[in-house]
């Protein structure tokens, strides 16, 4: 069973902090890995992708991948309340190109 | 913004019926994909398609379940007998390629199903 495993949260930070959020995954083969946010009763909305070791910026967002640990983190700066929302760490296995496996999810509350 | 639709965006139905879930998906994209989320479970990938047919489908996705593209547009997911455990949101999502590791799905907004 190939799992991608998150902190349920929920992750409280105040308004303007760093929210860092973690996700660690199982198949070692894995090759593109992706952060969703969703609010409550919404569907996955696209913040990042990674697919190479190292950092990837994107404004306040920044995503860190570690093939070699098998961990994939994604770092929010300047956190605003509108950032409030559960985010969902997904992984493309190998040998599947399309069954993208999401973890559970952190819940982040960013605090006014 | 190009985006993919869903129709209805809630759907109440008995034990034992039918229902169809409608998914519009981004007009030029070639694969597509359900996903469901049982409220406070995890998103998890049910089926996605290409060349109107199945490419990959999980286990949960089983005889009771089934995906047509019956237009150019459209691709519905029936669920033929509705189980109390169907309960849950449906997404469809899509994407232009796959077979690279670049590529991106994007979701539709859901179709919430609720089997009493």
């Amino acid at each position: 069973q190939k799992e991608v495993e998150q902190n349920s949260g929920p992750l409280s930070v105040p308004e303007g902090a760093i929210a860092s959020l973690n996700c660690t995954y199982s198949d070692r083969g894995s090759q593109s890995f992706f952060w969703y946010r969703q609010y409550s009763g919404k569907s996955p909305e696209l913040i990042m992708s990674i697919y190479s070791n190292g950092d990837k910026e994107d404004g306040r967002f920044t995503a860190q991948l570690n093939k070699a640990s098998q961990y994939v983190s994604l770092l929010i700066r300047d956190s605003q309340p509108s950032d409030s929302a559960t985010y969902l760490c997904a992984v493309l296995p190998s040998g599947g190109y399309q069954k993208v496996t999401f973890g559970t999810g952190t819940k982040l509350q960013v605090i006014p | 913004e190009p985006e993919v639709t869903q129709t209805p965006s809630h759907q109440v139905t008995q034990m034992g019926q039918e229902v169809i879930l409608r998914c519009v998906p981004i007009s030029n994209h070639l694969y597509f994909y359900w996903y469901r989320q049982i409220l406070g479970q995890k998103v998890e990938f049910l089926v996605s398609f290409y060349n109107n047919e199945i490419s990959e489908k999980s286990e949960i996705f089983d005889d009771q379940f089934s995906v047509e593209r019956p237009d150019g547009s459209n691709f519905t997911l029936k669920i033929r007998s509705t189980k109390l455990e169907d309960s849950a949101m449906y997404f469809c999502a899509s994407s232009e390629i796959t077979g690279v590791p670049q590529e991106t799905q994007y979701f539709g907004p859901g179709t919430r199903l609720l089997v009493l």
